[in-house]
């Protein structure tokens, strides 16, 4: 059975830096894209990141692009997320995500996130 | 960025009856390099993550009940379910993955009446 295991959240004051990570387990983690996501108190979902399954390629939207910083351990079936200059708008509960595929190589059968983490919350105040 | 619209925002619904949600995307969302829409549907209960329902607008996952249906191609998509049960009160969002970045529709709270 998939399953992924977040940590690393907390209560961090805004400027302030915070490293997430997420556990993977019950597939071949390498061959698989996979994602962040999260979802602010009340609100809805919003992607952050995504990276390959060799950790060679990685993308973020422009709300998060030069803050945050996706990487990948798959020597020990880990997923990290580095966020710094963290903002008030940065709270939220983030989602690990593990991919269909590995659409970075091919796209005609990947169908999207299949598979969630429990999440972990992020609190930006002073 | 592709803007996903979903309607309604939330809806009440007689158990036993038919739920109807509409996801509207900004722009077209089928590939045309294999024919399929790159939309999936997401059922998320309250403490819980999303979990994925409906790929490829129409694709039921793997143990998802037959009740949940999803139609529609290239920006209109619709997800059905056909007889409400209480297990079903939830947040529904569509979501396209068909480029960067990934969009979530704002998501429509499904109750019974």
């Amino acid at each position: 059975e998939v399953h992924l295991l977040e940590s690393g959240g907390g209560l961090v004051q805004p400027g302030g830096s915070l490293r997430l990570s997420c556990a993977a387990s019950g597939f071949i983690f390498s061959k698989y894209a996979m994602s962040w996501v999260r979802q602010a108190p009340g609100k809805g979902l919003e992607w952050v990141s995504a990276i390959s399954g060799s950790g060679y390629s990685a993308d973020y939207p422009d709300s998060v692009k030069g803050r945050f910083t996706i990487s990948r351990d798959n020597s020990k079936n880990m997923l990290y997320l580095q966020m710094s200059s963290l903002r008030a708008e940065d709270t939220a509960r983030y989602y690990c995500a593990k991919e269909s595929s590995d659409f970075w190589r091919g796209y005609s059968n990947y169908y999207g996130i299949d598979v969630w983490g429990q999440g972990t919350t992020v609190t930006v105040s002073s | 960025d592709i803007v996903m619209t979903q309607s309604p925002d939330s809806l009440a619904v007689s158990l036993g009856e038919r739920a109807t949600i509409k996801c509207k995307s900004s722009q077209s969302v089928l590939y045309s390099s294999n024919n399929k829409n790159y939309l999936a549907w997401y059922q998320q209960k309250p403490g819980q993550p999303p979990k994925l329902l409906i790929y490829w607008a129409s694709t039921r996952e793997s143990g998802v009940p037959a009740r949940f249906s999803g139609s529609g191609s290239a920006t209109d998509f619709t997800l059905t379910i056909s007889s409400l049960q209480a297990e079903d009160v939830a947040v529904y969002y569509c979501h396209q993955y068909y480029t960067t970045p990934r969009t979530f529709g704002q998501g429509t709270k499904v109750e019974i009446k």
